[in-house]
C-alpha cells in the first residue's frame, strides 16, 4: 500500500528565505504527483503537478522536482512572503488506471515570519 | 477555470439524521471523489466515481453511500449521522481521458460537518 510522508511536519521562517519542503513515496510506480496549498478551514488549491516522465515543474516561485526511482520529491519555495504561510500537501497519483484517487501526504504547516 | 462547488460550507445535523452532501463540478471531468480530512489522519478517499452510476468504495466507505445521476454533481450520503463523521468533507474532480486529461485533481471548498 502507497505511503506518503512530507518532512518536515511544521516550519516557521523569516521573510525572504528561500526553503525546500520534502515529499517520500513509499511505491515508485506513480502516475503522477500533485503538490497543493490548504489555507486553515478551506479546500485545497493545486500549485503544481508532475507527471511520472517529468523531472521537475515550475509556477513563479515554486519549484517542483520529482524522483520517482528514489521516491521523493521537493518543493522549493524561493523568496518566501509572509502570503505563503500555509499547509503544503503532496499527494500520488497510482500508475493503476483504474484507481484514480490521491494517497495523500500529512503535509507540512509553513509559517513565513514577516 | 475548473470550478468545483460544495452545497454548504458549514452544516450541523442530529446524530441519526440523512444527511447530503453534493458537489458539483463544470468542467466535464469524468472522476469525481469524495474525501474526508481529519486532524492527525489526514485526507482519506471515500468513494469515488469514474462515470455516471459508477462508484467505487474508497479506503473509508463505512457509513456512507453515493450517487452520481448526472456527470457533473456526486452526492454523498449519510444514512444515519453519527458523532465519529464529524470532520471536513472534500470534493475533487479530474479527467483521465487520453489526450484530455491528466488526473489533475481540482478540489472544492470542502464542508465542515459537525454531528451532535
Amino acid at each position: 500500500k502507497q505511503e506518503v510522508t512530507q518532512i518536515p511536519a511544521a516550519l516557521s521562517v523569516p521573510e525572504g528565505e528561500n526553503l525546500v519542503l520534502n515529499c517520500s513515496f513509499t511505491d515508485s510506480a506513480i502516475y503522477n504527483l500533485q503538490w497543493f496549498r490548504q489555507d486553515p478551514g478551506k479546500g485545497l488549491t493545486s500549485l503544481l503537478l508532475i507527471q511520472s516522465s517529468q523531472r521537475e515543474q515550475t509556477s513563479g516561485r515554486l519549484n517542483a522536482s520529482l524522483d520517482k526511482s528514489s521516491g521523493r520529491s521537493t518543493l522549493y519555495i524561493a523568496a518566501s512572503q509572509p502570503g505563503d504561510s500555509a499547509t503544503y500537501l503532496c499527494a500520488v497519483s497510482p500508475m493503476d488506471t483504474g484507481r484514480r484517487a490521491l494517497t495523500f501526504g500529512s503535509g507540512t504547516r509553513l509559517q513565513v515570519q514577516p | 477555470d475548473v470550478k468545483v462547488t460544495q452545497s454548504s460550507r458549514y452544516l450541523v445535523k442530529r446524530t441519526g439524521e440523512k444527511v447530503f452532501l453534493e458537489c458539483v463540478q463544470d468542467m466535464d471531468h469524468e472522476n469525481m471523489f469524495w474525501y474526508r480530512q481529519d486532524p492527525g489522519l489526514g485526507l482519506r478517499l471515500i468513494y469515488f466515481s469514474y462515470d455516471v452510476k459508477m462508484k467505487e468504495k474508497g479506503d473509508i466507505p463505512e457509513g456512507y453511500s453515493v450517487s452520481r445521476e448526472k456527470k457533473e454533481r456526486f452526492s454523498l450520503i449519510l444514512e444515519s449521522a453519527s458523532t465519529n463523521q464529524t470532520s471536513m468533507y472534500l470534493c475533487a474532480s479530474s479527467s483521465t481521458l487520453a489526450g484530455e486529461g491528466d488526473n489533475e485533481q481540482f478540489f472544492g471548498p470542502g464542508t465542515r460537518l459537525t454531528v451532535l
